[in-house]
């Protein structure tokens, strides 16, 4: 079945060093691989998307690379600051109609000060 | 700016009783979904909603839980009989039609005891 995986699940960074998430997905019909942050007791919320006719996007510290032959796509952070701690979602989701997403397993991002 | 509101935040109930998690989505959205996320683990899909009818459920959406939109404005999830492994947070979110993004709301923290 559909299927998203997500690595590493936990990461450790120093502050203002850069972060990578990297993310898998099993249905080729997926088109649309947003990403979310969750901070403790809170919704996720979106902080950047990717659609598969693109192959990057950048806003500010934040950008995700999508290689749709290989099935993978990255979420970068550059320069991080102790508030980009949380807990990413990867997702994907296919254009049957539903815009049923499928999530990853989450990355627990600790920026060291 | 517009957003996804749930209530209660917190709902501790006894197994077996039945509970009802509301939910307001974003005015101008049209498909409203229910997740859940167990302590820890990924945020799983439930339902989706649209056309005042279920359009897609999981296999953890059984004949325990209905959702209902009773009025114009209103989500709901019900549970009729809970039980312990129903601990969770569930997340109720809303896309607007012709749009991809998925917006949250902040979650109810059920407790089954």
């Amino acid at each position: 079945g559909e299927n998203v995986e997500q690595h590493p699940s936990t990461l450790s960074v120093q502050e203002g060093d850069s972060a990578v998430i990297k993310c898998t997905y099993s249905d080729s019909a997926s088109n649309y691989f947003p990403w979310y942050k969750q901070e403790l007791g809170k919704g996720p919320q979106l902080i950047i998307d990717i659609r598969s006719n693109v192959g990057e996007k950048k806003d500010q510290r934040i950008a995700v690379t999508l290689n749709k032959t290989a099935k993978h796509f990255s979420l970068h952070i550059t320069e991080t600051q102790p508030e980009d701690s949380a807990v990413y979602f990867c997702a994907a989701s296919n254009p049957s109609g539903t815009y049923k997403y499928i999530f990853g397993t989450g990355t627990r991002l600790k920026v060291l000060a | 700016e517009p957003e996804v509101t749930q209530t209660p935040s917190h709902q501790v109930t006894q197994m077996g009783q039945e509970v009802i998690l509301r939910c307001v989505p974003i005015s101008n959205h049209l498909y409203f979904y229910w997740y859940r996320q167990i302590l820890g683990q990924k945020v799983e899909f439930l339902v989706s909603f649209y056309n005042n009818e279920i359009s897609e459920k999981s296999e953890i959406f059984d004949d325990q839980f209905s959702v209902e939109r009773p009025d114009g404005s209103n989500f709901t999830l019900k549970i009729r009989s809970t039980k312990l492994e129903d601990s969770a947070m569930y997340f109720c979110a809303s896309i607007r039609e012709g749009r991809e993004k998925l917006f949250f709301g902040s979650g109810t923290q059920l407790s089954v005891l």
